[in-house]
C-alpha cells in the first residue's frame, strides 16, 4: 500500500518569500510521483511530475520538486511567492508503470501568500 | 484548459436516490478514472477503466458503478445515496495505463440532503 503525508495544512508566506511545501510518502516500488495545484472551485492541474531519471523536476509558474528516495520526500519549491501562488497544493503517488491513473494523495497544503 | 469536461456542475440529491456524473475525456485518452474529494480534503480514487473495462478500483462500495464507452467518455453512477457522499466528484483522463500524464476536469459538485 501507498500513502502520501503533507506536513501543515496552511501554509503562510510572505510575497517573494521562498515557498516550501513538504511531502513525504511511502511505496513498495519505485514510484511516480506529483504535484497538483487546486484553485477555488476548480479541478486539479499538475504542476510537475517525477517518473525516472533526474531527480530534480521543474514545472510550470517556477516550482520546481526534489526526489529524494532516502527520504522518501518529494518537497516543492518557488523561489519567490506571486500573489497568484495561493491555493490548494497536493501531493500524489502513483506506483509506477503499471498503475495508471491510480494515484493516491496527500491531504493537502493551502498556500496563502500575504502582501 | 484540460480538455475533459464534466456535467453536471452541481447537483443536490436526497438520500437514498441515485445519480449519474458524466465526463468527457481529453481526445484520443482511452484511460478514464474517477475520484471523490470531500471538503477540506485530498482526492481519493474511485476506479479506473482503460478501454471499456474496469482495471482498478478504491475502497468504494459497489453501490458506486461506472461505465465507459466506446468514444471513451464515461458515467460515474451512485445508488442509495448517503449524505456522506455529498463531495466534489473529479473525472481524469489520459492516453495509456502507464503512468502519461493525467488531466482532470474541474469536476462535478455533489450535495446529498
Amino acid at each position: 500500500a501507498q500513502s502520501v503525508t503533507q506536513l501543515g495544512s496552511h501554509v503562510s508566506v510572505s510575497e517573494g518569500a521562498l515557498v516550501l511545501l513538504r511531502c513525504n510518502y511511502s511505496s513498495s516500488v519505485p514510484p511516480y510521483l506529483f504535484w497538483y495545484v487546486q484553485y477555488p472551485n476548480q479541478g486539479l492541474q499538475l504542476l510537475l511530475k517525477y517518473t525516472t531519471g533526474a531527480t530534480l523536476v521543474k514545472g510550470i509558474n517556477g516550482f520546481e520538486a526534489e526526489f529524494k528516495k532516502s527520504e522518501t520526500s518529494f518537497h516543492l519549491t518557488k523561489p519567490s511567492a506571486h500573489m497568484s501562488d495561493a491555493a490548494e497544493y497536493f501531493c500524489a503517488v502513483s506506483e509506477g508503470n503499471n498503475a495508471g491513473n491510480m494515484l493516491t494523495f496527500g491531504g493537502g497544503t493551502r498556500l496563502m501568500v500575504k502582501p | 484548459e484540460t480538455g475533459v469536461t464534466q456535467s453536471p456542475t452541481h447537483l443536490i440529491k436526497t438520500r437514498g436516490q441515485q445519480v449519474t456524473l458524466r465526463c468527457s475525456s481529453q481526445s484520443g485518452h482511452n484511460t478514464v478514472s474517477w475520484y471523490q474529494q470531500a471538503l477540506g480534503q485530498g482526492p481519493q480514487f474511485i476506479f479506473q477503466y482503460y478501454r471499456e473495462e474496469e482495471n482498478g478500483r478504491g475502497n468504494f462500495p459497489p453501490r458506486f458503478s461506472g461505465l465507459q464507452f466506446p468514444n471513451y467518455s464515461s458515467e460515474l453512477n451512485v445508488n442509495a445515496l448517503e449524505l456522506d457522499d455529498s463531495a466534489l466528484y473529479l473525472c481524469a483522463s489520459s492516453l495509456g495505463n502507464s503512468g502519461n500524464t493525467i488531466y482532470f476536469g474541474e469536476g462535478s459538485w455533489l450535495t446529498v440532503v
